[in-house]
Formats: structure tokens, sequence, C-alpha cells
């Protein structure tokens, strides 16, 4: 059964640092992963996907990156704002199954 | 292009009523995805669902809950006998197969 870590599950950092946040996950054998952000009270966004021939991807200050052979992805968030201050939650996807798998989420607060 | 649509946003139901909870995938999607998130707990898989079909129900509880997306019209999740415990956020998720999830905004359930 796959079984997906996120590591911090917490982080509070002042504007413009630079950020990595942790997935891990437990099944090399997958079929994508996914990077969402949470807003409190709202739905999930996707961020980026990464498909398992990848080994990143990148959107705008967002860089998120794969490796399956140690279970890791990281999603760096560069020159952060307060405006990325949500929750940050990884989905992985495989092992012969339709259904993702979500870690526990990151909950980031970026202050002035 | 519509987004994922989800009604009502918020619920409020008594004990012992039924609650029904609509979700419109993003349009050309056929795979519907509904999950189930409490607070300060991360989100829980309950059942996938392709058009006319369950695949995979694994989440969902035996009793009380039931999921269908009918050839015509939006997937509905339905929850009779509410308790308590039900109160929870529900999300719905649509995606072609192996590619990435796009989720609607959730549906608040009250149960009083």
């Amino acid at each position: 059964k796959q079984e997906v870590t996120q590591i911090p599950a917490a982080l509070s950092v002042p504007e413009g640092e630079n950020l990595v946040l942790n997935c891990s996950f437990t099944d090399s054998a997958i079929y994508n992963l996914q990077w969402f952000r949470q807003d409190p009270g709202k739905g999930l966004t996707s961020l980026l996907l990464i498909q398992s021939s990848q080994r990143e991807q990148t959107s705008g200050r967002l860089n998120a990156s794969l490796d399956k052979s140690s279970g890791r992805s990281t999603l760096y968030i560069a020159a952060s704002q307060p405006g990325d201050s949500a929750t940050y939650l990884c989905a992985v996807k495989g092992g012969g199954s339709y259904i993702p798998t979500f870690g526990r989420g990151t909950s980031l607060i970026v202050h002035p | 292009n519509a987004g994922v649509m989800q009604n009502p946003r918020h619920l409020v139901r008594r004990r012992g009523q039924e609650a029904r909870l609509r979700c419109s995938p993003v349009k050309g999607h056929s795979h519907v995805y509904w999950y189930r998130q409490l607070p300060e707990e991360g989100l829980k898989f309950m059942v996938y669902l392709q058009k006319e079909n369950i695949i995979d129900e694994s989440g969902m509880p035996k009793e009380r809950f039931s999921a269908e997306f009918p050839k015509e019209g939006p997937s509905i999740l339905r929850i009779q006998q509410v308790v308590r415990g039900d109160s929870a956020a529900y999300f719905c998720a649509s995606s072609p197969p192996y590619h990435e999830q796009f989720f609607g905004p959730g549906t608040r359930l009250t149960v009083l």
C-alpha cells in the first residue's frame, strides 16, 4: 500500500526566502505525482504534475522534481511571497491504481 | 472552460436527514473521484467512478453512503441518515486517465 509523507508539517518564513517542501512515497512504481495548494476553506488547486518519465516540472517561481528511485519529490518555491501562504499537498498515483494517495500536507506561512 | 462545479457549497442537515452532494466534472472528463476532508486531517479517498460505473469504492463506508455518475448529469454523493461524524468538507475531482486531477471548491456539510 502506498504511503505518502510530507515534511515539514508546518513552516513559517519571512518573505523573500527560497523554500523546499518535501514529499516521500514508499512504492516507486508510480504513474505520476501532482502538487496542489489549498487555501483555508477552499478546494485544491493543481500546481504541477510530473509524469513518471519526467525528472522535473517548472511553473513560474515553482519547480518540482521527482526521484523515483529514492521515492522523493521536492517542491521548490523561489522568492516566497505572503500570497504563497497555504497548505501544499502532494499526491502520488500508481501501483496499478487510478487512485492517488495524498500526503497530509505542509502548512506554509510567509510573513511580510 | 468551466472547471469542476460542486453544489451546494454549504449544506446543513439535522441528524437522520439525507444529504445529496452534486459534482459536475470538467467537460470531457470521464473520471470522477470523491474525497472527504476532516478538520486537521488529510484528504481521504472515498470513491472513484467512470460514466455509469463504480470502479473503486474502497474508501466509502458500506452503509448510508452511495455514489453514482450517470450517463447524463452530474455525479451524486448521497449520505442517508446523516450523523454528526459526517460533518466534513467533501471534494470532487475529475480527470482523464493518467492525467492531472482538477478539484472542485467542495461542499461543506454540517450535521446538527
